[in-house]
């Protein structure tokens, strides 16, 4: 168990929709990163939050949108739902962003599968 | 742009069986390189992280070697159980590009009784 948590575990939406997905960090982990992983391939970075501020982005539009909340929670939510949002959406947490690999090392949540129909 | 690849996308192969993994990338100015595991469905659990200046690093029956200037890491793993099927992946984190992470698409491991 990395002690980090992702909500929901599955969810089915249909095109066009809105979604909001959930994580709780691991205490004292002041960067969270959001990761979409389609099936059969590596995960994909699409942002990093640092103290509540966006702090690097992938390449993904504008529809997809973060939050990070000074509880070590945070959000993804991802606007006009396509088929091709269908994937594991895992979030990571870490201590921070500089040196060290105590500092750096990604604890991974479960994962939300996301289904667009 | 950092391209990671991992061969072989699966793998199967007898208990007690040790086993190496390759992973390589496309540009050497990486800061450090970790390797997961997936389970079917799962989230990722670290494995193993070596820093760009290290060139292995070890945790029990697992080696990660770093290859910085050739691009290449791979991970060793000795005398292979059942239970050490899953999904490997490699992943780079790149110089000046924060603590984002770019992956492989994974090599799939069976060990078979």
């Amino acid at each position: 168990e990395t002690g980090v948590t992702q909500s929901p575990t599955h969810l089915i939406k249909t095109r066009g929709q809105q979604v909001t997905l959930r994580c709780s960090s691991q205490s004292g982990h002041n960067t969270v990163s959001w990761y979409q992983q389609a099936l059969g391939q590596g995960p994909q970075f699409i942002f990093q939050y640092y103290r509540e501020e966006e702090n690097g982005r992938g390449n993904f539009p504008p529809r997809f949108s973060g939050l990070q909340f000074p509880n070590y929670s945070s959000e993804l939510n991802v606007n006009a739902l396509e088929l091709d949002d269908s994937a594991l959406y895992l979030c990571a947490s870490s201590l921070g962003l500089g040196t060290g690999a105590m500092e750096e090392t990604q604890y991974f949540g479960p994962g939300t599968r996301l289904l667009v129909l | 742009k950092q391209e990671v690849t991992q061969i072989p996308a699966a793998l199967s192969v007898p208990e007690g069986e040790n086993l190496v993994l390759n992973c390589s990338f496309t540009d050497s100015a990486i800061y450090n390189l970790q390797w997961f595991r997936q389970d079917p469905g799962k989230g990722l659990t670290s494995l193993l992280l070596i820093q760009s200046s290290q060139r292995e690093q070890t945790s029990g029956r697992l080696n990660a070697s770093l290859d910085k200037s050739s691009g290449r890491s791979t991970l060793y793993i000795a005398a292979s159980q059942p239970g050490d099927s899953a999904t490997y992946l490699c992943a780079v984190r790149v110089t000046g590009g924060g603590n984002k992470l770019t992956f492989g698409t994974g090599t799939q491991l069976k060990v078979e009784l």
